[in-house]
C-alpha cells in the first residue's frame, strides 16, 4: 500500500524552529516528488513547494520562499518542511502529498499524508 | 483570491446530480488536461478522485466524473450520497509567469439537503 505518515501535532512559541516529516513507503521514493500544502483553519489549500528525491531539488511558492526549506533524506525515504522561526500566521494543518511530474509538470498529487497539525502561540 | 474560481457551496438532495464548476485561463485549464479533483470531508486529508480532466482512480466511484470546456473543468457527482458532503478543490498546472507550477481552486463546500 502507498502511503505517507506525517510527524504529529507541534505546538510552538513565536521565533521557534521546528522540522516536520512526511515518510514514504510502498513505492520507488525516488520517482515522485512531494509537495508540501498548507491549509489554514477554515481556509484553502495552497501549495508550498516540493522536492525531487532523484536529485533533492527544491521549488517553492513565492508565498513561502525564504521562510521554509524543503528537504530529505532518500535513505529512509522521508521528507522534511523546516521553519527556522516561526509566526503567529503559521498556524495551520500541513500536509505532504506524493507527486508525479511529466518533466517540470505535476500531473496530480496522491496520496496525502494525514497533516500535521502546527499551531504557532505565545 | 484564488487562481482558480470554484463556486463557495453547491447543493443537492440524495440522487440528484451536481456539477462544480472550475475557472481559469489559456494559461492553466484551457492549456492542460493536468486538472485533478479532491474531496476533502472535515478533519481529513484530501483525496484524489479526478485526475487529468476526466479519469478516475482505481477505487473511486464511477458517480465521480469530470470534464473540460475551454478554461473551465467541471465535477459532476451522480446519485448524489450523504457521503459527498464534503469540500472539492480543483488543481491544475499552469504556464503563468510565476515559478509556482500549480493553481488551487477556492474549494466548493457540498451539502447534501
Amino acid at each position: 500500500e502507498v502511503q505517507l505518515v506525517q510527524s504529529g501535532a507541534e505546538v510552538k512559541k513565536p521565533g521557534e524552529s521546528l522540522t516536520i516529516s512526511c515518510k514514504g513507503s510502498g513505492y520507488d521514493f525516488s520517482t515522485y516528488w512531494i509537495s508540501w500544502v498548507r491549509q489554514m483553519p477554515g481556509k484553502g489549500l495552497e501549495w508550498m513547494g516540493r522536492i525531487d528525491p532523484s536529485d533533492s531539488s527544491a521549488s517553492y511558492s513565492p508565498s513561502f520562499q525564504g521562510h521554509v526549506t524543503i528537504s530529505l533524506d532518500k535513505s529512509i525515504t522521508t521528507a522534511y518542511l523546516q521553519w527556522g522561526s516561526l509566526k503567529t500566521s503559521d498556524t495551520a494543518m500541513y500536509y505532504c502529498a506524493r507527486t508525479p511530474h511529466n518533466g517540470d509538470f505535476p500531473r496530480w498529487f496522491d496520496p496525502w499524508g494525514q497533516g500535521t497539525l502546527v499551531i504557532v502561540s505565545s | 483570491q484564488s487562481a482558480l474560481t470554484q463556486p463557495a457551496s453547491v447543493s443537492g438532495s440524495p440522487g440528484q446530480s451536481i456539477t462544480i464548476s472550475c475557472t481559469g485561463t489559456s494559461s492553466d485549464v484551457g492549456a492542460y488536461f493536468h486538472v485533478s479533483w479532491y474531496q476533502q470531508h472535515p478533519g481529513k486529508a484530501p483525496k484524489l478522485i479526478i485526475f487529468d480532466v476526466a479519469n478516475r482512480p482505481s477505487g473511486v466511484s464511477t458517480r465521480f466524473s469530470g470534464s473540460k470546456s475551454a478554461n473551465t473543468a467541471s465535477l459532476t457527482i451522480s446519485g448524489l450520497l450523504a457521503e459527498d458532503e464534503a469540500d472539492y478543490y480543483c488543481i491544475s498546472h499552469t504556464s503563468s509567469s510565476t515559478p509556482t507550477p500549480v493553481v488551487f481552486g477556492g474549494g466548493t463546500r457540498l451539502t447534501v439537503l
